[in-house]
């Protein structure tokens, strides 16, 4: 299937270090929609972005949707253990459809 | 509010038999997916249906796959007969169609792990 271009595929940071993310495609989207998985669990929504520009903050996870409308970023700020699973965004390229096209994750692991 | 409740969790089977995974979504919303996941293909819409109806099959794999929604609370995927290359984790997951006609956030369960020997 269709997916979109995420990185990095995975990343070790220490914790209390800022981490960033981003999904990039050729296509514009409508909505931006950040998940994260823990092992053995679904996707968990964490940020919605519906508008190209937005920023939205959740506790120390900020995304935005890009100004091109091809591309979102995630940032968390000062990282913890708990942080640890992958991330993934997902992106609707026709307004108001019901198909998202799933990024390829990031796998995030925290060192404490 | 409860979840998306998915199960079983975990289903181990052999090759040739019968599986029906379960699912029932947000209470109030009227939009059904199933996904598959896996490692080589990442998360792929199986099947969509809105107002229990399917609208957008076009994601099974093949005939081999089924999926019904009989009522606004439950939906079934079946795998008959299940091959082991069929062994992935299979999530539903729920959302809801505005008035106006727009979808928004979906929203996922826990997921079965499916593994056919």
């Amino acid at each position: 299937g269709q997916q979109l271009n995420q990185s990095p595929q995975s990343m070790f940071i220490q914790e209390g270090e800022d981490v960033s993310m981003n999904c990039t495609s050729s296509s514009i989207f409508n909505t931006w929609l950040w998940y994260k998985q823990d092992p053995g669990e679904g996707p968990v929504l964490l940020i919605a972005l519906y508008k190209a520009g937005e920023l939205t903050s959740n506790g120390r996870l900020t995304a935005q949707f890009g100004i091109t409308r091809k591309d979102s970023f995630l940032n968390i700020s000062a990282s913890i253990p708990s942080d640890v699973g992958i991330y993934f965004c997902a992106g609707q390229l026709t307004s108001g459809t019901y198909k998202y096209i799933f990024g390829t994750g990031t796998r995030l692991k925290v060192l404490a | 509010d409860a979840g998306v409740i998915q199960s079983p969790r975990h289903e181990v089977t052999e090759m040739g038999q019968e599986v029906t995974l379960r699912c029932k979504p947000i209470s109030g919303h009227n939009s059904l997916f199933w996904y598959r996941q896996t490692m080589m293909r990442g998360l792929e819409l199986l099947i969509y249906f809105n107002n229990n109806v399917p609208i957008d099959d076009s994601g099974m794999p093949e005939d081999r796959f089924s999926a019904k929604m009989p009522n606004a609370s439950f939906s079934t995927l079946k795998i008959q007969p299940s091959e082991p290359r069929d062994s992935a984790v299979y999530f539903c997951a729920s959302s809801t169609e505005t008035q106006q006609g727009l979808w928004y956030e979906q929203y996922f369960g826990p997921g079965t792990r499916l593994t056919v020997t």
